[in-house]
């Protein structure tokens, strides 16, 4: 199984800040890697697909990056609805799997 | 729109078997695949299952081979996941999740949580 590892598990951030969360497949997946955040008590709402495309109506300030093993997703100026967990996710190959989360939290 | 809306809440006990739905609208069901995730405190986001809707061929993890079996009904639109012989790990909110035509996951049930006690 691919595992994925995001760093980092938590951070605190201000309105405005960027931020940057950093992901790594254990094995090369090419760009198949996903992007979701994650609100308390809600589903997953998917982000980002193929390491770097926006799904519809997600906002310009999101962006991601990467291809291989190593991908980082990124939020250009924090804004108050940002706060909330976010996961990749990678889709080369069975079982599809998840990294662990990193929950960005009010500074 | 797409909209995936699953079943309400249970409680099961230990060794019972379980089985969500998942209503697909909004676009053509047999069109697209349709996965399972589970999400628990300890374990995070796991994914269980996939079917193909059109023809109904199915992949399970490995994790849960033997236990796990999705199933679709094309008159409804609706995917069903039953997980049998459960015990207290399997205590979890599951979702169905929409696999887009970019082979992404671009839409999710609301989640169903499972609660296995006795």
């Amino acid at each position: 199984d691919i595992q994925m590892t995001q760093s980092p598990s938590s951070l605190s951030a201000s309105v405005g800040d960027r931020v940057t969360i950093t992901c790594r497949a254990s094995q090369g997946i090419s760009n198949y890697l996903a992007w979701f955040q994650q609100k308390p008590g809600k589903a997953p709402k998917s982000l980002i697909y193929g390491a770097s495309s926006l799904q519809s109506g997600v906002p310009s300030r999101f962006s991601g990056s990467g291809s291989g093993t190593d991908f980082t997703l990124t939020i250009s100026s924090l804004q108050p609805e940002d706060f909330a967990t976010y996961y990749c996710q990678q889709y080369n190959s069975y079982p599809l799997t998840f990294g662990g989360g990193t929950k960005v939290e009010i500074k | 729109q797409v909209q995936l809306v699953q079943s309400g809440a249970e409680v099961q006990k230990p060794g019972a078997s379980v089985r969500v739905s998942c209503k697909a609208s909004g676009y053509t069901f047999t069109s697209f695949f349709m996965h399972w995730v589970r999400q628990t405190p300890g374990q995070g986001l796991e994914w269980m299952a996939v079917i193909n809707p059109s023809g109904g061929t199915t992949r399970y993890a490995q994790k849960f081979q033997g236990r796990v079996t999705m199933t679709r009904d094309t008159s409804t639109s609706t995917v069903y996941m039953e997980l049998s012989s459960l015990r207290s790990e399997d205590t979890a909110v599951y979702y169905c999740a929409r696999e887009g035509h970019t082979s992404s996951f671009d839409s999710w049930g609301q989640g169903t949580l499972v609660i296995v006690s006795s």
